[in-house]
């Protein structure tokens, strides 16, 4: 079955505790692309890579980083998380061209105390 | 940068009423553009999309057209159903410009009742 899959689903941790959220798919995709889900601000990008080894900053990439060292994977890394990081993180891939859709993995439900 | 600005909700409808969710943008280049839908404790997945001016895309009953002189890309649906409630997101990538980056709206929630 084609899917993006992300781990955890769910999380809670506390200021500052480095963590790692993985995202995976299985489309052969080029492009992954992670964002946040905030109330009242709908989906914004954090950082999204067009390919191994290539990634760009979205519109609020401060406090992420990001690698893309094999096609498949694209985790998250907050290496200080901090509570204005609590929010629903979603990954992303496409086939990469821009007229593709995206498909959407769970989401990621992260609480930084 | 480019914006996407979304008709606030919520909406609550009645079953088979008509459903209009207004989206407008701002982008340089020809971006594609894009409603997707997401359902409660899920992922968003797509409803539709359209790739170039005057395009429609269609899907499950809606329908937007890609209208680039009003810079618009409302979303439609003539008789909604209860099975219809969820948050709508519209959307665009960028295509030429920082292609691959994208921009969504707020989102429209949607509840429709029996």
């Amino acid at each position: 079955e084609a899917q993006v899959t992300q781990n955890p689903r769910y999380l809670i941790t506390v200021t500052g505790k480095k963590l790692t959220v993985t995202c995976s798919q299985n489309m052969n995709h080029e492009y992954m692309s992670w964002y946040r889900q905030d109330p009242g601000l709908g989906l914004r990008q954090i950082y999204y890579s067009m390919n191994v080894e290539v990634t760009d900053k979205g519109d609020v990439p401060e406090g992420y980083k990001v690698s893309r060292k094999e096609k498949r994977n694209f985790p998250l890394i907050l290496e200080s998380p901090s509570p204005n990081q609590t929010s629903l993180y979603f990954c992303a891939s496409s086939r990469g061209e821009g007229g593709d859709e995206q498909f959407f993995g769970p989401g990621t439900r992260l609480t930084v105390l | 940068g480019n914006s996407v600005t979304q008709m606030e909700g919520p909406v609550t409808l009645s079953e088979e009423a008509f459903l209009t969710i207004n989206c407008t943008y701002t982008a340089t280049g020809y971006p594609s553009l894009f409603w997707y839908v997401q359902y409660p404790g899920e992922g968003l997945q797509l409803l539709l999309k359209a790739t170039k001016a005057d395009d429609k895309g269609s899907n499950k009953g809606f329908e937007a057209t890609y209208r680039k002189e009003t810079t618009s890309f409302h979303l439609e649906k003539g008789s909604v159903q209860v099975s219809d409630s969820a948050v709508y997101f519209c959307a665009l990538t960028a295509r030429n410009t920082n292609a691959g980056k994208s921009t969504f709206g707020d989102g429209t929630t949607l509840t429709v009742k029996p």
